[in-house]
């Protein structure tokens, strides 16, 4: 099984700045992706981070406002720009290889005032 | 809209109870359901990945049964402990690719 990391694993914010969260897995993998979970909702998927190209969006989600990197295959950034009330959520970052379940980071906490 | 629906959405148990809850999801093109469990400040771990009707998995006093024809897994938890509260989660992999729809979740809280 894959072990994830996640920095910050919780942070308080200004509306309007941003905040870019980090994603480190411990051996190479296929796949990850970004999901957030707002409050009194489900776990959604944002993005799948795609190595060495542009990040794929789910509907309702822009690249404008949530920019990924993937460098290489064990690291991943999401920013979480010009935030909003509205984005306090925890997000969480995810690795899998395919037939496999995914394997998920302990989560950043935002709250964005 | 791919639909993935738990039920209920919080339970309080009797430590020593039994439990158990469900999670309903489309019965077309199915591929796999996962379960997974929350505990706050840590990673969701994943529980089962059930793919076969009539499915029955299990590990430790936790176990899950699969009906894909009418769309419903139970989650049986036998002989409650405080260590068990957490939040339960089903996902339903999107067109069998590796993307996740979850339901919203079974909050447990184990009372000693």
């Amino acid at each position: 099984s894959a072990v994830i990391s996640q920095k910050p694993s919780r942070d308080i914010c200004q509306r309007g700045t941003s905040l870019t969260i980090q994603c480190q897995v411990d051996s190479q993998v296929t796949m990850m992706f970004w999901y957030r979970q707002q409050p009194g909702q489900s776990l959604t998927l944002i993005a799948t981070a795609n190595q060495g190209s542009e990040a794929t969006y789910e509907s309702g989600f822009v690249i404008d406002k949530f920019p990924i990197s993937r460098p290489n295959l064990t690291f991943s950034t999401l920013t979480v720009s010009n935030m909003s009330p509205e984005d306090s959520s925890i997000y969480l970052c995810s690795a899998s290889d395919p037939m496999v379940s995914q394997y998920f980071g302990p989560g950043t906490r935002l709250l964005v005032l | 809209i791919l639909n993935v629906e738990q039920s209920p959405q919080s339970l309080h148990v009797q430590e020593g109870d039994s439990t158990n809850f469900t999670c309903s999801f489309p019965s077309s093109n199915f591929y796999a359901l996962h379960w997974y469990r929350w505990e706050t400040a840590k990673s969701p771990e994943a529980l089962f990945v059930m793919t076969l009707n009539g499915d029955e998995k299990k590990k430790g006093r936790i176990s899950a049964t699969l009906n894909t024809k009418e769309g419903y897994s139970y989650l049986y938890i036998k002989g409650s402990q405080p260590e068990d509260s957490a939040t339960y989660l089903c996902a339903f992999p999107l067109q069998g690719a590796q993307k996740l729809v979850f339901g919203q979740g079974t909050r447990l809280t184990i009372n000693p």
